[in-house]
């Protein structure tokens, strides 16, 4: 079993509208996420990381982390065409040791004039 | 300049046949990964150079070797390539310290005929 699964699988969204799309770890240990981006030919970019209870905002990304549940989302507001992408959702326990991370599956996002 | 480098960006192998990927990157990074992503399935950790030292995943151990020559590159090998070996082949680098966002490489996709 995935020990981050993300939801939904896709999702489509009209230009200028909200994206939101959701993660959850199985695994008490992983305290910290990120969120990843990937282009077709490209290599995942991180968008942003959040370690924290509560909301983070970066433009307009906003991330949400709730520790007890381990449950994680990420809302793009606004959304244009170049945010049409697949969206990973990535884990890792709090460490100050090199560590890799958990990936999920990804949310593939797609935005429609 | 934030770029991690893959080369080749396409391999194709013979089963039974040795392959070696290639990874560079220059913002002077102590930890280089390495993940394989297979088709709907999400980046698995393979392994990572925390400076001079390796750390590989147990699952994968006796599959993949590493070297680290030096910071700026890393390598993959792969002593006898088998059908099950065709991935992409994503490879990132990062500062411990510091937040620890992991920096991706556009992949190497490799193919085992």
């Amino acid at each position: 079993q995935q020990k981050v699964q993300q939801s939904p699988e896709s999702l489509s969204v009209p230009e200028g509208g909200m994206a939101s799309f959701n993660c959850t770890s199985s695994d008490r240990n992983f305290q910290y996420f990120w969120w990843y981006r990937q282009h077709s030919g490209e290599g995942p970019k991180a968008l942003m990381s959040i370690f924290s209870d509560g909301d983070k905002k970066e433009g307009r990304f906003t991330a949400h982390l709730n520790k007890a549940s381990l449950h994680v989302s990420l809302h793009i507001r606004d959304s244009q065409p170049s945010d049409s992408a697949l969206y990973f959702c990535a884990a890792s326990e709090p460490s100050n040791y090199a560590q890799g991370l958990t990936f999920g599956l990804g949310t593939r996002v797609s935005v429609f004039p | 300049d934030t770029t991690v480098k893959q080369n080749p960006r396409y391999k194709l192998a013979r089963v039974g046949k040795p392959v070696n990927l290639i990874c560079s990157q220059t913002m002077n990074h102590d930890t280089m990964y390495w993940y394989q992503k297979k088709p709907n399935q999400a980046p698995k950790l393979l392994l990572f150079y925390y400076d001079k030292i390796l750390n590989r995943e147990a699952d994968t151990f006796e599959k993949f070797q590493s070297s680290r020559p030096n910071n700026s590159f890393c390598s993959l090998y792969i002593g006898s390539a088998g059908l099950e070996y065709s991935a992409m082949y994503l490879c990132a680098s990062s500062r411990t310290l510091g937040g620890r966002e992991q920096y991706f490489g556009p992949g190497t996709r490799l193919t085992v005929l």
